[in-house]
Parts: C-alpha cells; sequence; structure tokens
C-alpha cells in the first residue's frame, strides 16, 4: 500500500507570494495533520482535519489555511508569504481523529520564501 | 513555559554499544510519549509509544522509559548499528482531542563503526 504522499517535494517562492500544499493520506486514514519543521527544530502542529471538519488547530496566523476533501486527501495555503515560511511541511495521517496514537508521515514538502 | 528537551543535539557511540537519548520536559501532562525517527530530508518515522501508567516499553533493540515524576523519558538503542545512524524525536500527547503531538527538537544520533 501507498504511504502518505505530498506534492510538490521542493518550491521555490518569493515574500508575498501564495502557496498550495497538497497530501493524499493511507488509504482507510480519515484524519489528516499538516506540521512545520523549520531547520534544526522539530515538526510543529498546524492543523488537524477529521471527515473533512477542522480538529485542531496551533498557534499559526490566519495567513494559514487548510482543508480536507471527501476523498480525505487535504490542501494547506499560505497566503502572504514571509521568509520566516521557509521550512519542511509535513503531512500525517491516521485512522483515527482522537487520541493520536501513530502518525504516519510524508515526506514533506521543502518550501524556501525568497 | 512549556518545554521539552532532548539531550544534546549530538551524539556520537560506537558500533556495538548502547545509546541512550534524553527526553525531559516543563510544564506539560502527558499521557502518552512517542518516539519518531528522522533521516535527513524525510518525515518522521514512528518507533515507540508508551502510555503514562506504563514504566517500560521494548521492541527488538529498542527500549523506552517514561518517568512522569521526574518528567522524563529515556530511549535505549541496544547494540547499535551504523545503520540506526539518525535524528530521534520524542513527542508528548497531551489528548487535546486533535492530533497534536508536541515534539523536541530532537537528537543527532551518528553511530561509528
Amino acid at each position: 500500500d501507498a504511504g502518505v504522499t505530498q506534492s510538490p517535494t521542493h518550491l521555490i517562492k518569493t515574500r508575498g507570494q501564495h502557496v498550495t500544499l497538497r497530501c493524499s493520506p493511507i488509504s482507510g486514514h480519515k484524519s489528516v495533520s499538516w506540521y512545520q519543521q523549520v531547520l534544526g527544530q522539530g515538526p510543529q502542529f498546524i492543523f488537524q482535519y477529521y471527515e473533512k471538519e477542522e480538529r485542531g488547530r496551533g498557534n499559526f496566523p490566519d495567513r494559514f489555511s487548510a482543508r480536507q476533501f471527501p476523498n480525505y486527501s487535504s490542501e494547506l495555503n499560505v497566503n502572504a508569504l514571509l521568509l520566516g515560511d521557509s521550512a519542511l511541511y509535513l503531512c500525517a495521517s491516521s485512522r483515527t481523529g482522537g487520541n493520536t496514537g501513530e502518525l504516519f508521515f510524508g515526506e514533506g514538502s521543502r518550501l524556501t520564501v525568497l | 513555559s512549556q518545554k521539552i528537551e532532548q539531550n544534546s543535539e549530538a551524539l556520537n557511540i560506537q558500533e556495538g554499544k548502547t545509546a541512550t537519548l534524553t527526553c525531559n520536559y516543563t510544564n506539560y501532562s502527558p499521557a502518552y510519549l512517542q518516539w519518531y525517527r528522522q533521516d535527513p530530508g524525510r518525515g518522521p518515522v514512528f518507533l515507540l509509544l508508551i502510555r503514562e501508567n506504563e514504566k517500560e516499553k521494548r521492541k527488538e533493540r529498542l527500549k523506552v522509559t517514561f518517568d512522569t515524576t521526574l518528567k522524563q523519558s529515556l530511549f535505549h538503542i541496544t547494540a547499535s548499528q551504523p545503520a540506526d545512524s539518525a535524528t530521534y524525536l520524542c513527542a508528548l500527547d497531551i489528548l487535546s482531542g486533535a492530533n497534536n503531538l508536541f515534539f523536541g527538537t530532537g537528537t543527532r544520533l551518528t553511530v561509528i563503526p
């Protein structure tokens, strides 16, 4: 079975632009979470969606938004990009939306903002 | 303030020895604690989960302990191999109702042949 897939794998944007990152969870998983990992740091929680509804939101500005589609895939959108948004964006899927248990991470989308 | 600290950014050990990684936290009350492995440029991979009422968990050459009084978890890799070289992340789950794990900054382990 395929794991969590993310696209694009790498992208470069300039300040003020907008970016959309995509994630397909493992088949049968209904929950998708997004994490931001800045170089040298651990991942930081951005959002979780379960059954197309937002279950949790981390401490990120409103420039960050996400949604989940009926097939459980998800998009993360970031508007008005800042240099500090440069990071590895990780998507993780799980079967359930509540207690965390094991998260299955994708390989990430590496965003560079110039 | 809330903190999750993992011992030293980098740890070098000789092949065959036991690697011990530390995760200390303050101002959290985790119900579960997880350990992940992350290779450069890759996503984290789940290794072990231990609950607050469990003292120890084992999986093959891996062992995790969890002391809620000390607010500390120890992660051991016995008979270490060069293939164990990676960054290891501890993550706290406070059962917020969302898949919101709080990660430490990680310890980069290098096993020297």
